[in-house]
């Protein structure tokens, strides 16, 4: 079975700063995405990036991005630029290629500091 | 498009009560599933369906039904409550199964079981 790790339950940043988030997995499969959510103190859940496993290029969306190694089955995600708005808690996220469902991290709660 | 509802928002339970929390869907997707969350520990697939009258079981299946009889409804009963039962579960969906496909979620339903 697929397990995925959060270690930071916590994390905070002053705005305008740059964080990274870490996650790690496991998994025996060859393919697979990755995914990093964000869920606001409205309790939406939120697609903030996604990585597939073949593609050796790091995902970028604007101020987030990914550090993707594969063969550490590590998958960090940086927020560039901070901002206020991206106090949230961050779950991690995994897929198989062939599979049907996600399986999460236990979350990392962000707080952006003024 | 109003994306994916559930309702209620809030709901106490008995122990031993039931109740059905509802989820639908106007994206004709065919995918939905149903997440539980619990403090420390992400979110847990309970049950998902890949269409009109295909369930399946997830990572934690007990105590909790499923049907699908329309592609836009995706019920998830309680025959008899239990305070384990105590949780934040949402509903997702997705046009089709598999990570290619990005899920949309619910904005989630907050039980409590006393």
């Amino acid at each position: 079975a697929q397990t995925v790790t959060q270690s930071q339950p916590e994390m905070s940043v002053q705005e305008a700063e740059t964080v990274t988030l870490s996650c790690t997995y496991d998994t025996s499969e060859n393919n697979y995405y990755l995914f990093w959510y964000k869920q606001p103190p409205s309790r939406q859940m939120i697609l903030v990036i996604r990585q597939e496993a073949y593609k050796q290029q790091n995902a970028t969306e604007n101020r987030f991005s990914v550090n993707f190694q594969k063969a550490a089955k590590s998958f960090s995600l940086k927020i560039s630029d901070s901002q206020l708005g991206d106090t949230a808690m961050y779950f991690c996220a995994f897929e198989e290629t062939s599979g049907s469902r996600l399986t999460f991290g236990e979350g990392t709660q962000l707080t952006v500091n003024p | 498009n109003a994306g994916v509802t559930q309702t209620p928002k809030f709901q106490v339970l008995k122990t031993g009560q039931s109740m059905t929390l509802q989820c639908a869907q106007d994206m004709n997707h065919e995918y939905m599933s149903w997440y539980r969350q619990d403090p420390g520990m992400g979110l847990r697939l309970i049950h998902y369906s890949v269409g009109a009258g295909i369930t399946d079981q997830g990572e934690v299946p007990n105590g909790y039904n499923v049907s699908r009889s329309t592609t836009e409804d995706f019920p998830l009963r309680l025959l008899s409550a239990a305070p384990s039962q105590t949780s934040v579960y949402f509903c997702a969906s997705s046009l089709s199964w598999g990570p290619y496909y990005e899920q949309y979620f619910g904005p989630g339903t907050r039980l409590t079981v006393t």
